[in-house]
């Protein structure tokens, strides 16, 4: 079993709605979860890190963390065109394990 | 501040060529790393670094070698280049193991 493991996109979502990315896990020791936006042929960039289960809010974005589920998702309120990106989760066991990303398109 | 920096951005090779990925951070960080990313599979560790002076295998090290120049440098060889290392080789670099890391731009490796 993969490590970490997202939804299969592509996820299409139109302006202005939610966008629910999802992630699970298999190492139940991990201790800090991130999520990382990749525009094509861009490098990944930090959105969004999360080590204490519950809720984070940054803006449009909210993490959620249920570790005993070994889940982590991220919500995308108001979605933007600008949105419309791969998506990474990483998991840190002492490595960066990441999901091999899930690809939303925000339809205008 | 550049953050981290690679080069080259691109580079076509043949099989059985050599050559070596230079990449440089200017945040001061502790620890560095190299990944390959391919199509639906993710990034991939292939080797990091944790600290000055240490070097440690990753997910998918086989053909590759690194050197922690100091404590900016990181670079990544290959010895002997194959088609199944065609990839974008992205290096990376963090405070702590523990902490968010922060990427290059890439380079995109083609080998024929």
């Amino acid at each position: 079993q993969k490590e970490v493991e997202q939804n299969s996109g592509p996820l299409s979502v139109p302006e202005g709605a939610i966008a629910s990315l999802n992630c699970t896990y298999s190492d139940r020791g991990s201790q800090s979860f991130f999520w990382y936006r990749q525009y094509s042929g861009k490098s990944p960039e930090l959105i969004m890190f999360i080590y204490s289960n519950g809720d984070k809010e940054d803006g449009r974005f909210t993490a959620q963390l249920n570790k005993a589920s070994q889940y982590v998702s991220l919500l995308i309120r108001d979605s933007q065109p600008s949105d419309s990106a791969t998506y990474l989760c990483a998991v840190n066991d002492y490595k960066l394990s990441f999901g091999a990303g899930t690809t939303v398109t925000v339809r205008a | 501040n550049a953050g981290v920096t690679q080069t080259p951005k691109f580079q076509v090779l043949k099989t059985g060529q050599s050559m070596t990925l230079q990449c440089a951070q200017d945040m001061n960080h502790n620890s560095m790393y190299w990944y390959r990313q391919d199509p639906g599979m993710g990034l991939r560790l292939i080797y990091y670094s944790a600290s000055e002076g240490t070097t440690d295998k990753g997910e998918v090290p086989n053909g590759y070698n690194v050197s922690r120049l100091n404590k900016r440098e990181f670079s990544l060889r290959l010895e002997s280049a194959a088609p199944s290392q065609t990839s974008v080789y992205f290096c990376a670099s963090s405070e702590g193991r523990a902490d968010t890391q922060y990427f290059g731009p890439g380079t995109r490796l083609t080998v024929l």
